[in-house]
Formats: structure tokens, sequence, C-alpha cells
């Protein structure tokens, strides 16, 4: 079975720090990546995804995220984070791109930004 | 963004209780899932509808049933609820036609079981 791994769970930057997070998923096919950001008291709202094409998708609030099949990862970034990025970050895969595939999540990452 | 709604957001309730959280959405999908959010585990999902006559199980139903009433609504229930139940629930949606199916998300259910 699929399954989708952020091996960092809680991770603690200072304001303008540069942040990656990890993602590994256990699919070799054909694969739909999204990134899911949870704020504190709020329900997931899409960061951005990867289907197919450029390898390095950029999505809202200056986050990007790079897809390398060789490693099976999609690790987000973004260059310099605020006190408002603090959220909790969940990975999450379908596979294929016909028919329904389950949307599996990682175990999400805990970001806390102090200002 | 209010497509997806979910009621009530925050329940208190003691074990043994049967209780029903309900699921709304203006987006027109035909696809509504059910997952729960526990600490470290991340979600998962509890079951899932394609279409009214369409309902699935998820990867931990038991103890859990689903009602789809119309296109717009997906209620979960919790027949008896017990405390490990305690969790935040998140009904979801999304579109066959979408690539990926990129699900859309409700603000959540806070459930409390004592």
């Amino acid at each position: 079975a699929q399954s989708v791994s952020q091996h960092n769970h809680h991770v603690i930057l200072s304001e303008a720090a540069s942040l990656e997070l990890g993602c590994n998923y256990s699919y070799g096919g054909t694969v739909n990546l999204f990134w899911y950001v949870q704020y504190p008291g709020q329900h997931l709202q899409l960061l951005l995804k990867y289907f197919s094409g450029d390898p390095l998708v950029k999505g809202i609030k200056g986050f990007e995220a790079e897809f390398i099949k060789s490693k099976f990862s999609f690790n987000l970034r973004k260059p310099s984070v605020q006190w408002s990025d603090t959220a909790e970050y969940f990975c999450a895969v379908t596979q294929g791109n016909t028919g329904f595939q389950k949307l599996v999540f990682g175990t999400g990452t805990r970001l806390l930004v102090s200002p | 963004d209010a497509d997806v709604t979910q009621t009530p957001r925050n329940r208190i309730t003691k074990t043994g209780k049967r209780i029903m959280l309900e699921c709304s959405q203006t987006k027109g999908h035909d696809r509504m899932y059910w997952y729960r959010q526990d600490p470290g585990l991340g979600l998962r999902l509890i079951y899932y509808s394609f279409d009214v006559k369409d309902i699935n199980k998820g990867e931990i139903s038991d103890g859990y049933s689903v009602s789809r009433q119309a296109q717009a609504k997906f209620s979960l229930s919790l027949e008896s609820a017990i405390p490990n139940q305690t969790a935040l629930y998140f009904c979801a949606t999304s579109d066959p036609g979408r690539r990926g199916d990129e699900q859309f998300f409700g603000p959540g259910t806070r459930l409390t079981v004592l």
C-alpha cells in the first residue's frame, strides 16, 4: 500500500530563516502530489500540487516544492519564513492518472516560527 | 471559503451516546469523504462516497456509519461513541473530472467523548 513519510515532526525556525520540509512516498508509478497547510484552528488548505510537467512547482504564499522522481520525494521549501507561516503541513499523494485513488496523507510537520 | 460546511464545530458527548456529524457542500462535487485527524497520525479516511448510491469504507470505518442524503450532504454517525473516537473530523469533497482528485476540506468538527 502507498505510504507517505514526513520525517520532521516538529520544526522551529526564526523569522527570515529558510524552510525545507521533507516528504517521501512509496509508490513507484505515476503519482499526484499535494502539500496542504492547516493554520491553527482552521481547515486544511491546498498550498500546491504536482501532476506532471515542470518538477518545480510554485504555490501560494511563496512556497514551492520539487518533485524528484528518483528519490520518491516532494520536499516543500520557502526561502524566508514569516511568523504567519506557523502551521501544520501535510504532504499527500494519490496514485495514477485515471480512476479513483485514495488520498494518502503523511503524519504532518508542525512548524513554529518565532518572531 | 464556505463551500464545505460542517456542523457542529465542537461537540462533547458521553460514552455510549449516538451522535451525528453533518457536512454540506455547495461546490457541486460528486465525491465526498470523511476523515479523522489525530495528533501524530495525520488524516485517516473513514468513509467515502462517489454519489448518493455509492458508499465505500475507508481504512478506519469500524464504529462509524454514514449517510449520503443528497449530492450535497454527507453525514457521519457514531452509533455508540467511545473515548478513543475523540478526534478532529473533516469532511472533504472532490470533482472526479479534476486530475488527481484534488480535495477541498471543511472547517472540521472537534469531537470529545468523555
